[in-house]
């Protein structure tokens, strides 16, 4: 079976401060994509980033950075120099190859306070 | 390009009532699905399209919901004789048929039809 948790329901920052949102998946599929995605308060879920089973090397994308771990099956998620803008609920995904569909986590909402 | 649009965004009705969603994926987008989001959850997966072809269906989706995509574009989804369990945040959520993989499974979603059964 598939899931996908999240054990922070919601984490509070101060402006500047770095924060790391957690992503523990499961599947028996070889062959799977994560993914985390921001919905802010006007609710339309933005694409963030993704990666695939296959490559474990973690990136940096401007403020964001990630760290997949299959080891852990783990794949967390940082903000660097977290901004108010930055409040928002984050969702970790999790899809398969011809599974047609996507799993998500219940997510973590974000506060970053001025 | 303009991204995934659904329509109404808000829709008020009264238990046994029959409401209708829209949603317009990106174009080109031949894959299509919906989810529905309920106060402190992610979205769970309710149907799938690919082109016109609905390829899966999730447990959720009772008798009373049916999806429809006739013309491989727009789609909509039905709920027939609504009950204050159908109120949630329905959304939509389209992606492309071609590229890499990881391009095919990367769902862009619109802002949603947020639904309340009185």
């Amino acid at each position: 079976a598939q899931k996908v948790t999240q054990a922070q329901t919601e984490i509070s920052v101060v402006e500047k401060e770095d924060v790391t949102l957690d992503c523990v998946y499961e599947t028996r599929d070889t062959t799977y994509y994560l993914f985390w995605y921001k919905q802010p308060p006007s609710g339309e879920l933005v694409f963030l980033i993704r990666r695939n089973s296959f490559d474990e090397q973690n990136e940096i994308s401007g403020r964001y950075s990630w760290n997949f771990q299959k080891s852990t099956s783990s794949f967390n998620f940082t903000i660097t120099a977290s901004q108010v803008v930055d409040s928002a609920v984050y969702f970790c995904a999790l899809s398969y190859t011809g599974g047609f569909k996507t799993i998500f986590g219940a997510g973590t909402r974000l506060f970053v306070k001025a | 390009d303009t991204g995934v649009s659904q329509n109404p965004r808000h829709k008020i009705t009264k238990r046994g009532q029959n409401v209708t969603f829209r949603c317009d994926p990106i174009s080109e987008h031949n894959r299509l699905y919906w989810y529905r989001q309920t106060l402190g959850q992610g979205p769970e997966f309710l149907t799938y399209f690919q082109n016109e072809a609905q390829l899966e269906k999730s447990r959720l989706l009772s008798d009373r919901f049916s999806a429809e995509r006739p013309k491989g574009s727009f789609s909509t989804l039905e709920i027939q004789r609504t009950e204050q369990g159908d109120s949630a945040m329905y959304l939509c959520a389209s992606s492309p048929g071609s590229g890499t993989s990881e391009d095919q499974e990367t769902q862009y979603f619109g802002p949603g039809t947020r639904l309340l059964v009185l």
